[in-house]
């Protein structure tokens, strides 16, 4: 069982739509969860963080965790097409790893 | 405030030369990250280092790789005798601080090339 597990999509969203991204993770310990945006050939960037349980919202973007499912997501809401890109879910296992998933590629179409 | 720098941005080396690739973390900031990625894959984590210490290397292959981020100057990720599996893009991120909220901030990558 992988540590970060994502679906690799694509996921195809019209513009204007819900884009709903999901990752889970098998470390019960873990404590820390981001989710990143990596256009292609470029380098992730942070979005998102979230610690407790619930939703966190930023602008478009909604981080949801919970942790009793091992289960962490992220809501892009109004996607547009500026937003297709690998969406990378990162945990912190406590300690000093941050463990990524293998992304999910999100397109939205015009 | 600058962000993460990486150089060489891009690295071609023959088989069996070595790459050295450097890392200047944002102003501030003294924990370094050191991840590899493959086409089409995700982010594999290889060393973790503070200031002249690595805390946890158990992400790099135990022969040809090393690490280090002395007192002056940028972090060098340090590949010897390089093979054609070394070829990938190397990222470098930087945090404030470890802990549960040690935020990464990536820098633009090395991608090394091995002819």
């Amino acid at each position: 069982q992988k540590e970060v597990e994502q679906n690799s999509g694509p996921l195809s969203v019209p513009e204007g739509a819900i884009a709903s991204l999901n990752c889970t993770y098998s470390d019960r310990g873990s404590q820390s969860f981001f989710w990143y945006r990596q256009y292609s050939g470029k380098s992730p960037e942070l979005i998102m963080f979230i610690y407790s349980n619930g939703d966190k919202e930023d602008g478009r973007f909604t981080a949801q965790l919970n942790k009793a499912s091992q289960y962490v997501s992220l809501l892009i809401r109004d996607s547009q097409p500026s937003d297709s890109a690998t969406y990378l879910c990162a945990v912190g296992a406590g300690g000093f790893k941050t463990i990524f998933g293998a992304g999910t590629r999100l397109f939205v179409k015009a | 405030n600058a962000g993460v720098m990486q150089n060489p941005r891009h690295l071609v080396r023959r088989r069996g030369q070595e790459a050295r690739l450097r890392c200047s973390p944002m102003k501030g900031h003294s924990h370094v990250y050191w991840y590899r990625q493959l086409p089409e894959e995700g982010l594999k984590f290889m060393v973790y280092l503070q200031k002249e210490n690595i805390i946890d290397e158990s992400g790099m292959p135990k022969e040809r790789f090393s690490a280090e981020f002395p007192k002056e100057g940028p972090s060098i990720l340090r590949i010897q005798q390089v093979v054609r599996g070394d070829s990938a893009a190397y990222f470098c991120a930087s945090s404030p601080r470890s802990g549960i909220d040690n935020e990464q901030f990536f820098g633009p990558g090395t991608r090394l090339t091995v002819l």
